[in-house]
């Protein structure tokens, strides 16, 4: 089975902070990564996605994660927040045994202060 | 970018009867879909794996014979709440899948179907 773990139920910044969102992951078969945000009232949208490429993941608003298997982490970061990235976000894993059916971490609420 | 409506986006129904969502890819074909269930404040579970033209695939603790999932076509997946009952109440959210196989290919999600329960 494979499973994430999204190590912060809330995380606080300050806006032109960075940004760390934890996310470790489980799986016993090469996994695929990816971050979704979800801010209110609105749907799911996909912000960055490792599938065996490169480690490091460049995604949409200035956001990146690091795939890092000796850690079995992949972290979310940005350099600068902005009040805009206040929202939830998930990180996902799936494999393709699971006929890529996507597990979600419990989310990490950002909220970003001025 | 592919984009998946659902309808409605909110629906408010009597413990006892049946309500019906719709899941639509509307600018491509998805031979799967996935339905989801969302509770305030917590992360999305998947209830059930949709095949067009075939029986869906439900995870454990779904109960099917509840939540009834047809995948008539390539662009429509539904899911029927039947005998609904106050906890059943949640928000249910659709995704889609392009039909090209590999893990590269995302999913795309509708913006959730707000059920609930008096």
């Amino acid at each position: 089975a494979q499973s994430v773990t999204q190590l912060d139920s809330h995380v606080s910044v300050s806006e032109g902070t960075p940004v760390l969102l934890r996310c470790n992951y489980s799986s016993s078969y090469s996994p695929s990564l990816f971050w979704y945000v979800q801010h209110p009232n609105k749907g799911l949208q996909l912000l960055l996605k490792y599938t065996s490429a490169a480690t490091l993941v460049k995604g949409i608003n200035g956001f990146e994660a690091e795939f890092k298997k000796s850690e079995t982490s992949f972290h979310l970061t940005k350099p600068s927040a902005h009040m805009s990235d206040a929202a939830e976000y998930f990180c996902v894993v799936s494999v393709r045994i699971s006929g890529y059916a996507l597990n979600f971490g419990k989310g990490t609420s950002l909220l970003v202060t001025p | 970018g592919a984009v998946v409506s659902q309808h409605p986006s909110r629906v408010i129904c009597k413990s006892g009867t049946s309500v019906k969502i719709e899941c639509r890819s509307l600018d491509f074909q998805a031979t799967t879909m996935f339905w989801y269930r969302q509770f305030p404040k917590q992360s999305l579970m998947l209830m059930a794996t949709s095949n067009e033209g075939s029986k869906a695939t439900y995870e454990q603790g779904v109960e099917k014979d509840k939540f009834l999932i047809n995948h008539a076509s390539l662009t429509l997946s539904t899911l029927t709440v039947t005998s609904a009952h106050p906890e059943d109440s949640s928000f249910y959210i659709c995704s889609a899948r392009l039909p090209t196989q590999g893990a590269d290919n995302e999913q795309y999600f509708g913006p959730g179907t707000r059920l609930t329960v008096t």
